[in-house]
């Protein structure tokens, strides 16, 4: 069973510091890897969908990167801004058949950008 | 920007009853899910739904659940008699279809749910 770790559970920061926020996976079988971001009392943002065989993928300020044989993803945000507070979300699907969508998610990383 | 849309975001029920989750994912997508997260746990998988028909359920996916897509842009949730436990925000979410970026997920804003 695929079980998703992320590291800290929370984060606090001024802002402009860059930062990483790491996730590690138990079954290193995976197609690809989805970043996420959640605003208190909102739903989920699609921030970044690695392919497993992509290393790392770039939006704007946000880099991840995937290292599959480690089951070990990072999420670097740059130049960190109190826009950015909010929960980060690793989450993998499960290996082949028809678990396409079906998301193991992990418990997220609160971040908090002060200013 | 197309989006997730769902309704009620708040639903307020007595134990026991039904309740009906409506979602309308985005228009040209083939793919629809349903999430929920209990408050203060992960996000857990549901089930998954294409070709009108489900794909793959959880165990938390019992038979009291039951998801229908009666038209060409709504996507149903219902639980036939709800607990306490079925507290949770429910999100629903669609996908393009499946490979690369196809399979990046739009989730809505969630129909938290209260049984009381």
């Amino acid at each position: 069973k695929q079980e998703v770790t992320q590291i800290p559970a929370a984060l606090s920061v001024p802002e402009g510091e860059n930062l990483v926020l790491n996730c590690s996976f138990t079954d290193s079988a995976i197609y690809n890897l989805q970043w996420f971001r959640q605003d208190p009392g909102k739903g989920l943002t699609s921030l970044l969908l690695i392919q497993s065989s992509q290393r790392e993928q770039t939006s704007g300020r946000l880099n991840a990167s995937l290292d599959k044989s480690s089951g070990r993803s990072t999420l670097y945000i740059a130049a960190s801004q109190p826009g950015d507070s909010a929960t980060y979300l690793c989450a993998v699907p499960n290996a082949g058949g028809t678990s396409y969508g079906k998301l193991t998610f992990g418990q997220g990383t609160i971040l908090t950008v002060h200013p | 920007e197309p989006e997730v849309t769902q309704t009620p975001s708040h639903q307020v029920t007595q134990m026991g009853q039904e309740v009906i989750l409506r979602c309308v994912p985005i228009s040209n997508h083939l793919y629809f899910y349903w999430y929920r997260q209990i408050l203060g746990q992960k996000v857990e998988f549901l089930v998954s739904f294409y070709n009108n028909e489900i794909s793959e359920k959880s165990e938390i996916f019992d038979d009291q659940f039951s998801v229908e897509r009666p038209d060409g842009s709504n996507f149903t949730l219902k639980i036939r008699s709800t607990k306490l436990e079925d507290s949770a925000m429910y999100f629903c979410a669609s996908a393009i279809g499946r490979g690369s970026a196809n399979e990046k997920l739009f989730f809505g804003s969630g129909t938290q749910l209260s049984v009381l």
